[in-house]
């Protein structure tokens, strides 16, 4: 069955980086869009970014650009994202989460457990 | 951006049907996933396309699009079915995924 591992959360300091990784198994990694959605604490769901399945195409929400970075490793089977420049809106579980199929805007078909960061001094 | 209108709680009895809507302007031409999140958990597809059912999903689950709504209906509700849950969309304009902000289904 189709497994999605977290991990590399932890507390981090204001303005510093932090880099999680997700390690999949149970399906063909290399042929899904992989993805990352986060949930502030007592808040709703937030997409974060979008990775094709070949790595080729990449794209995040307005909140995280240009201080996230999405990428994955086909060989690894493993998605990861950078995270840099964090504050106290990025406090949040994160989930990497997986496209059911190739169409643009498919559903998530599988998540992982999550795993918390948060952005405290 | 695209944004998605949910109503923060329904509330309904055993037994009834829940309908938890999900309003956008002319969402009926997007294609709508449902999400059902129970506390300390990670979501769960229970819609996407609009009214399809991944397996596993029990038939009491349905949703509809047309016009500004989506709606996911529950029949016959459960105390299992208490959790929130969250309409999620695909944006072009943007290429961006867009969910709305997730209705606490209460079973009375």
């Amino acid at each position: 069955q189709v497994q999605l591992v977290e991990s590399g959360g932890g507390v981090v300091q204001p303005g510093r980086s932090l880099r999680l990784s997700c390690a999949a198994s149970g399906f063909t990694f290399r042929n899904y869009g992989m993805n990352w959605v986060r949930q502030a604490p007592g808040k709703g769901l937030e997409w974060v970014a979008v990775i094709s399945h070949d790595g080729s195409y990449k794209d995040y929400a307005d909140s995280v650009k240009g201080r996230f970075s999405i990428s994955r490793d086909n060989s690894m089977n493993t998605l990861s994202v950078q995270m840099t420049s964090l504050g106290a809106d990025d406090t949040a579980v994160y989930y990497c989460a997986k496209d059911s199929d190739l169409v643009r805007g498919a559903p998530f078909d599988n998540w992982g457990q999550g795993i918390l960061v948060t952005v405290s001094s | 951006s695209f944004v998605l209108t949910q109503p923060p709680s329904v509330s309904v009895a055993p037994g009834k049907t829940a309908r938890i809507t999900c309003g956008g302007n002319n969402i009926g031409s997007k294609s709508v996933h449902w999400y059902q999140q129970k506390p300390g958990q990670a979501p769960v597809l229970v819609v996407y396309y609009d009214s399809d059912r991944p397996s596993g999903i029990p038939e009491r689950f349905s949703g509809s699009n047309s016009g500004n709504t989506a709606t996911l209906t529950v029949s016959r509700v459960e105390a299992g079915d208490e959790a929130d849950y969250y309409c999620q969309v695909w944006d072009s304009s943007s290429d961006h995924r867009v969910f709305g902000g997730g209705t606490k289904l209460t079973v009375l």
